[in-house]
């Protein structure tokens, strides 16, 4: 079945720091492909998203590519805060199949 | 507005009792789900919901029964509460089953004791 792999955690960096989480997928077929982020105490917001080979999907300094040949979605930020310490999932949708998340990895940013 | 919500937020109890988790949606979607996040954080998909319909059931103990009185709600049902259910239940709705962006409510932290 569909899964995603995701670094292991934690994740910490300094203020400012770059950031990349690594992403790889396995699908039948041409998922759509998610990061979504949950802060401390609080649900799971979408981050962003891409749904065909090389989309870029960006939001608030965050990016992901869309790489079809290495079947990878990595998530990178070029200057993190601390207020992006949160835990970072990574998910794909295939047609009308649920959500498949990643196990999530941790970041940690400190002034 | 909130677009999907849930309630309660918080939720102590004691082993062996039933207690449910209500959901709302107000974004006007056909498709609703219960994702279930274990204390590693790991989430794995319960139930999902199509106007009403139950259209996923993963391999979920019958303790738990979703009921969708309307498209807006899906509430979530646990009878005879175990130590192992303490999890985030999370709430989550999107336009059609392939609908391509899944909205998630703030989660209920349940905690069994």
């Amino acid at each position: 079945g569909d899964s995603v792999t995701q670094m292991e955690g934690p994740v910490t960096l300094s203020e400012e720091a770059f950031l990349t989480i690594n992403c790889t997928y396995t699908a039948t077929g041409y998922p759509s492909l998610f990061w979504y982020v949950q802060y401390p105490g609080e649900g799971l917001q979408l981050l962003l998203k891409a749904t065909k080979a090389d989309d870029k999907g960006s939001n608030k300094g965050f990016e992901a590519t869309y790489r079809k040949e290495t079947t990878s979605f990595h998530l990178e930020k070029g200057s993190v805060q601390v207020s992006d310490s949160a835990v970072y999932f990574c998910a794909l949708r295939s047609g009308n199949t649920p959500l498949v998340f990643g196990k999530g990895t941790r970041l940690s940013v400190i002034a | 507005d909130t677009a999907v919500s849930q309630t309660p937020k918080y939720l102590v109890t004691q082993m062996g009792n039933d207690k449910s988790i209500k959901c709302e949606q107000n974004l006007g979607h056909d498709t609703m789900y219960w994702y279930k996040q274990d204390s590693k954080k790991f989430l794995k998909i319960m139930f999902s919901y199509n106007n009403k319909e139950l259209i996923i059931n993963e391999t979920v103990p019958n303790r738990f029964s979703p009921k969708s009185p309307d498209k807006a709600h899906l509430n979530l049902h646990i009878n005879s509460l175990e130590l192992g259910d303490s999890a985030v239940y999370f709430c989550a709705s999107s336009l059609t089953p392939g609908g391509n962006t899944i909205y998630f409510g703030e989660g209920s932290w349940l905690t069994v004791v």
